[in-house]
């Protein structure tokens, strides 16, 4: 099975801050890896696809990067919406589909 | 623009079975997409439950292969779940997903809480 891990897994910021946040594969999965954001009670929503590919509809504040193994999700301006748990989910194996553990994003 | 719910009863004893329904709306389900199940853990962790294509290919969560199936009633435009000899460890959030490829999932329900209790 192909491993995710995150980090940080929780950050305190201020609006206005540049937040990155980094995703880890336990191997390599090109660039079949999807990010969300979880808001409290809610469904996680689909936010980049591919490493970089911003849904529509999605704030061109964030931004994805990376490849192989390692992968940032980048908020250049933090807004006061985007206080969340972010989660990375690898598409790269055929046999099981796998999430990070979560990073959440709160208030300093 | 699709629309997902879950229905489904909230209580299940222990080696009974867990059986949800997802109602879909705004989209045939046999146009296109694929249909699936993802679980969320009290402690926040995700888990893929399986999927299934519009034309009936299934893909399952190997953990859980033995005990799961993932059907489509194209007559009621539903994706059901089915999950047999629940223990404890099965007590999650169960949410309905979408997407275009199997493993990228555009479309969710609001979830329903399922705990495995006598």
């Amino acid at each position: 099975d192909i491993q995710m891990t995150q980090s940080p897994s929780s950050l305190s910021a201020s609006v206005g801050d540049r937040v990155t946040i980094t995703c880890r594969a336990s191997q390599s999965i090109s660039l079949y890896l999807n990010w969300y954001q979880q808001k409290p009670g809610k469904a996680p929503k689909l936010l980049i696809s591919a490493a970089s590919s911003l849904q529509s509809g999605v704030p061109s504040r964030f931004s994805g990067g990376g490849s192989g193994t390692e992968f940032t999700l980048t908020i250049s301006s933090l807004q006061p919406e985007d206080f969340a748990t972010y989660y990375c989910q690898q598409s790269y194996s055929n046999v099981l589909f796998t999430f990070g553990p979560g990073t959440k994003v709160d208030i300093k | 623009q699709v629309q997902l719910q879950e229905s489904g009863p909230g209580l299940v004893k222990p080696s009974e079975t867990l059986s949800l329904t997802c109602t879909v709306s705004g989209y045939s389900i046999t146009t296109g997409y694929y249909w699936g199940w993802i679980r969320q853990y009290p402690g926040k962790g995700l888990d893929w439950i399986g999927s299934l294509s519009h034309s009936g290919s299934t893909h399952y969560n190997p953990s859980l292969k033995s005990r799961v199936s993932v059907v489509l009633d194209t007559s009621k435009n539903q994706i059901l779940l089915n999950l047999n000899s629940v223990t404890a460890a099965d007590t999650a959030v169960y949410f309905c997903v979408a997407g275009v490829a199997v493993a990228d999932f555009e479309h969710w329900g609001q979830g329903i809480l399922v705990t495995v209790s006598s």
